[in-house]
């Protein structure tokens, strides 16, 4: 049992790329979500999925897209990199969607130069 | 108005001496109040939770106070070790919803 898994686990990209950041989750949660960790600021929710085929935008959404296509796959991708999204990503899934019991990835540390 | 409002930023408490952190929020639809513990490389993982109609729950040496009528809540750390040197984090999730809303953390230091 893997829990949530995140991948890569650094990247450095140049501003203007574009990059999808992986999720996979294998304990059949129907939520799932991202956030970024910034110093000072906590972990601010980026988008969500209560369930395959629905997602919703959470505080910091611009610049991002995701998809969920299966219960297991939440990824995030990023259009067009900017140095304000330099920052750790995490992902996060949870049974119940009402935030009990989120099981949290380690994380990505995206550098954006 | 979904803000949660943590203190202090960084704390250094020596060992075995009483680790306090306060969080506070405005959003009384807040029903679920949990605090997470991240050490560092890693994701957070939960810790300990409380809903509004409890005062206090206590597991181990970590206790949740919970001030409802001040909206306030706080993580009580007995007996800290310097095995508890982590960041931490108080949480909030809204009646119904299904998204957390995470104070600014705490890195707590317990030295030796």
């Amino acid at each position: 049992n893997a829990g949530v898994t995140q991948t890569p686990k650094f990247q450095v990209l140049k501003t203007g790329q574009s990059m999808t950041l992986q999720c996979a989750q294998d304990m059949n949660h129907e939520y799932m979500s991202w956030y970024r960790q910034d110093p000072g600021m906590g972990l601010r929710l980026i988008h969500y999925s209560v369930g395959a085929g629905i997602t919703d935008q959470g505080e910091v959404p611009n610049g991002y897209n995701v998809s969920r296509s299966t219960t297991e796959d939440f990824p995030l991708r990023l259009l067009s990199a900017a140095p304000s999204q330099t920052s750790v990503y995490f992902c996060a899934s949870s049974p119940t969607g009402f935030g009990r019991g989120y099981t949290f990835g380690s994380g990505t540390r995206l550098t954006v130069v | 108005q979904q803000q949660v409002k943590q203190s202090p930023q960084s704390l250094i408490v020596q060992k075995g001496g009483i680790s306090i952190i306060n969080c506070a929020y405005e959003n009384t639809a807040f029903d679920y109040f949990p605090w997470y513990q991240q050490f560092p490389g890693k994701g957070p993982a939960l810790l300990i939770a409380i809903r509004p109609d409890v005062s206090e729950k206590k597991e181990g040496r970590f206790t949740i106070s919970f001030n409802k009528s001040a909206k306030q809540f706080s993580l009580h750390i007995m007996d800290s070790q310097p095995g508890d040197s982590a960041t931490y984090f108080c949480a909030a999730t809204l009646q119904g919803a299904q998204k957390l809303v995470f104070g600014q953390g705490t890195r707590l230091t317990i030295n030796p």
